[in-house]
């Protein structure tokens, strides 16, 4: 149980696109969805907190109109990253969490953004 | 400020040996403490964690974790050592009191296990 899926799992865009990043939770209702960023070798770092049907609350430094972020429903939040540039090239994870069993998240296997 | 820290940015042992990945923490208060780990290219997997009760906990693979409060440490252990162990390793804390869900990641630990 408590398994976590994103699509696509690598996408290849050009510069000034907008590409669209779903994470959704496959087998529990995930009340609170997590969106990270993660550079080579390097750590998570947590871009955004997103709650079902209320806005995402943005760590600092994040871009919230570069970075959308919808929680439609308690199985699927989605990122839009638009007009995106070589710099937002990485591998973006989201985890989501049921509200039960101490708020512990479970993680998506990762999109590789490659944006030309 | 709530910080964790991995002060090993790579651990080298052999196949068979026992292995610790050490994990310390600054967190007001009684914190949530996890262990996971990442394959290349690959979400985290969750290995343990520890809430309440024995401080030792068992996890996922044979691994375990000692939660020492005195010390602030939360070491990552596992008697016998695989070479399809090696990969990263990421230490996390919750604050207990907390209502955000958020948890705060160390800088991850590489492990490589060699034949």
């Amino acid at each position: 149980g408590a398994v976590v899926s994103q699509h696509p799992s690598w996408v290849i865009c050009k510069s000034g696109t907008s590409v669209k990043i779903e994470c959704r939770s496959l087998d529990f209702q995930a009340t609170t969805m997590f969106w990270y960023r993660q550079f080579p070798k390097q750590s998570l770092m947590l871009m955004a907190t997103s709650n079902e049907g209320s806005k995402a609350t943005y760590e600092q430094g994040v871009e919230k109109d570069k970075f959308l972020i919808n929680h439609a429903s308690l199985t699927l939040s989605t990122l839009t990253v638009t007009s995106a540039h070589p710099e937002d090239s990485s591998f973006y994870i989201c985890s989501a969490s049921a509200g039960q069993r101490y708020n512990e998240q479970f993680f998506g296997p990762g999109t590789r953004l490659t944006v030309l | 400020a709530q910080s964790v820290a991995q002060p090993e940015d790579q651990v080298n042992v052999a196949e068979g040996n026992p292995l610790t990945v050490k994990c310390t923490y600054s967190v007001s208060g009684n914190p949530y403490l996890f262990w996971y780990v990442q394959y290349p290219n690959r979400g985290l997997q969750f290995l343990l964690k520890y809430i309440t009760g024995d401080n030792l906990v068992k996890g996922s693979y044979g691994f375990e974790a000692e939660f020492n409060k005195s010390q602030t440490s939360f070491h990552l252990k596992k008697p016998s050592a695989l070479v399809s162990d090696s990969a990263l390793y990421f230490c996390a804390v919750r604050d207990r009191t907390s209502n955000t869900g958020k948890l705060i990641f160390g800088q991850g630990t590489t492990l490589q296990v060699k034949p």
